[in-house]
């Protein structure tokens, strides 16, 4: 079992859709939880983190987390072509300093 | 203020040499991590420098190694390259206690 999974994709959603994004965990200590989005070429841009169970909300993305269900999504509101990206989940978990990646989530934004 | 910055932009060895790449990270930052990405694949963490001391590393062979001068920028080094080496290498800066992670550019690696 892969330590961070998402769904490789690629997730096609039309202009001003909401996309979502999900990811599962299988390290119970994990403690912090992020988001980066990642253009083709590029390398990954911070976008959201997430420390406690709920929902947390900057500008039309939001982050959700469920410990008790090992699992964090992002949700992207008015979706816009811009946000055609591969999106990265990962997790780091209390007392270490490493981030463990999923392998990403290839969205496209069809306008 | 700078970002991270990395140099080279890209790299192209033969097999069997050795590289190195460097890393300055953003102002205010004081741990630099270094992240291997395969094409399609998630980074995986190499290891983490904070005072100058190797902090923690991941599954790694011995032939990747690394160092954080007092200025806190950072070099990785690779030796005898093996094909399966090529990749985007990522630096990635923080501070405190928050984990969160800020990445360079990169510096594409090709192994020939």
């Amino acid at each position: 079992q892969k330590e961070v999974e998402q769904n490789s994709g690629p997730l096609s959603v039309p202009e001003g859709a909401i996309a979502s994004l999900n990811c599962t965990y299988s390290d119970r200590g994990s403690q912090s939880f992020f988001w980066y989005r990642q253009y083709s070429g590029k390398s990954p841009e911070l976008i959201m983190s997430i420390y406690s169970n709920g929902d947390k909300e900057d500008g039309r993305f939001t982050a959700q987390l469920n410990k008790a269900s090992q699992y964090v999504s992002l949700l992207i509101r008015d979706s816009q072509p811009s946000d055609s990206a591969t999106y990265l989940c990962a997790v780091n978990r209390q007392g270490a300093q490493k981030l463990v990646f999923g392998q990403g989530t290839r969205l496209t934004i069809n306008p | 203020d700078a970002g991270v910055t990395q140099s080279p932009t890209h790299l192209i060895k033969t097999r069997g040499q050795q590289v190195t790449l460097r890393c300055s990270p953003k102002s205010g930052h004081d741990t630099v991590s270094w992240y291997q990405q395969a094409l399609g694949q998630g980074p995986q963490f190499i290891f983490q420098y904070y005072e100058e001391e190797e902090r923690q590393r991941g599954n790694f062979p011995d032939r990747f190694s690394g160092h954080q001068f007092p200025n806190y920028s950072s070099e990785l080094n690779v030796n005898a390259l093996l094909l399966g080496d090529s990749a985007l290498y990522l630096c990635a800066t923080g501070w405190g206690p928050t984990y969160e992670q800020y990445f360079g550019p990169g510096t594409r690696l090709t192994v020939t």
